[in-house]
């Protein structure tokens, strides 16, 4: 199957500063690709659509300005959390669709101290 | 509402016998998808089967099999021969609106499955 890649796979940081998740499809184009947040024991909630070429759409309660979302080519969105504070940990996880099929990358476990 | 129910939050199966994961689903769209997917302790999110709407046959993948009952709105998952390495969660996942294009997938709140030797 298809291939999905992120980067870096684990993050900790201080409070306050912005950390970027790279998302990237390996070996098929993506126009359109999804950011989740999984916090611990739970469901992945959607946190956006990734749009090559146009804005993201956000899901209701997300904040647009905390959580940007650059979609810059048919391979890679990034999300950046920015002013990251210790709620923001979690883990992010984009995927890609591809065919009948949605394909995930590996995840980023964020610990904001 | 919740689009997606998994009803069983966790799950025990002796090794090699057969398991059914429950889940329902709520949509007013003819047309969309379903998922299962598997998360390991890992993390990563393992797809493992999709059902069409339109699908007039339940899918198969190897041990996995749906058991799709479109007018009752399930979509169970069965396992069968459970394995050691079967212990995981297990995410129910719907797309509405596939014939329009790429829409988001909801998840459902997932079973944990454990297998037991």
């Amino acid at each position: 199957g298809a291939v999905v890649s992120q980067h870096p796979s684990r993050v900790i940081c201080k409070s306050g500063t912005s950390v970027k998740i790279e998302c990237r499809s390996l070996d098929f184009q993506a126009t359109t690709m999804f950011w989740y947040r999984q916090f611990p024991k739970q469901s992945l909630m959607l946190m956006a659509t990734s749009n090559e070429g146009s804005k993201a759409t956000y899901e209701q309660g997300v904040e647009k300005d905390k959580f940007l979302i650059n979609h810059a080519s048919l391979t890679l969105s990034t999300l950046t959390v920015t002013s990251a504070h210790p709620e923001d940990s979690s883990f992010y996880i984009c995927s890609a669709p591809e065919g009948n099929e949605q394909f995930f990358g590996p995840g980023t476990r964020l610990t904001v101290l | 509402a919740q689009k997606i129910t998994q009803t069983q939050p966790g799950m025990f199966v002796q090794e090699k016998e057969a398991v059914t994961l429950d889940c329902t689903y709520d949509t007013s769209d003819p047309s969309y998808g379903l998922f299962w997917y598997k998360q390991p302790s890992s993390g990563e999110m393992i797809f493992l089967i999709y059902q069409g709407s339109y699908d007039q046959q339940n899918a198969t993948e190897g041990r996995y099999s749906l058991n799709f009952q479109k007018a009752r709105k399930s979509a169970n998952l069965v396992i069968s021969a459970s394995q050691l390495g079967d212990s995981a969660m297990y995410f129910c996942a719907m797309r509405e609106g596939v014939s329009g294009g790429y829409q988001k997938v909801t998840f459902g709140t997932g079973t944990k499955l454990q297998v037991i030797p």
